[in-house]
């Protein structure tokens, strides 16, 4: 079936330094969403990418959707203490009946 | 208030004893669907619907059953529980289906002994 990789699977970080989670897919997404998860808490929709090359933009917050809608990025510029938690990516296969694949998340940890 | 949600949040149980976790909405959404989120798993998804009365399989159905008889309650049903479904579980909805933004109930937590 289709898959969605996502890595690392943890980062540590030093509070001020950038933080970056990859998601791969072997095949074509129909488009990708990012979500994050507080500790404790559910999965709440950060953004949605569904151009080749996407760039988009919210704040610290930078996500990229790669040229042949294989791969995706997010990366988080001068990591903050209320940027704790997991990020994941799920992608969406237009072969599969659009169906969302969940990449298995990486959890942001900020080291004290 | 726009949301999603779930009772009950905590639930422990034992092994064969049936139980149902409800699922409800209010923002008129067609589509609704049943996550199971387990360490380093992910979120994998047990049912979803993309209307009412329609239901259909995700990754990991089996010892599942679901029911869509109004568009705005979506329970997930556990016949006979058993210890490997343990787990967190997250109903989510969205205007139309997979492609559109999921929106997350707050979660219920399942221990089976």
């Amino acid at each position: 079936g289709q898959q969605v990789m996502q890595i690392p699977q943890y980062q540590h970080v030093q509070e001020g330094e950038d933080f970056t989670t990859y998601c791969n897919s072997s095949t074509t997404l129909s488009n990708i969403q990012w979500y994050k998860q507080r500790p404790g808490g559910h999965p709440v929709f950060l953004i949605q990418l569904v151009k080749s090359g996407e760039v988009k933009k919210q704040k610290r917050l930078t996500f990229q959707f790669g040229e042949a809608k294989k791969n995706s990025s997010l990366h988080i510029t001068a990591t903050q203490t209320t940027d704790v938690g997991t990020y994941f990516c799920a992608g969406c296969f237009k072969d599969s009946n659009y169906q969302l694949i969940w990449g298995a998340g990486t959890k942001l940890i900020i080291k004290p | 208030e726009a949301q999603v949600t779930q009772n009950p949040r905590y639930l422990i149980t034992v092994t064969g004893k049936k139980l149902t976790v409800t699922c409800s909405q209010n923002m008129n959404h067609e589509y609704m669907s049943w996550y199971r989120q387990d360490p380093g798993l992910g979120l994998r998804q047990i049912y979803y619907s993309m209307n009412v009365e329609v239901t259909d399989k995700g990754d990991v159905p089996e010892g599942y059953k679901v029911s869509r008889k109004e568009k705005r309650n979506f329970p997930l049903i556990l016949e006979s529980p058993s210890p490997n479904q343990t787990s967190l579980y997250f109903c989510a909805s969205s205007l139309v289906g997979h492609q559109e933004t999921q929106y997350f109930g707050p979660g219920t937590r399942l221990l089976v002994l």
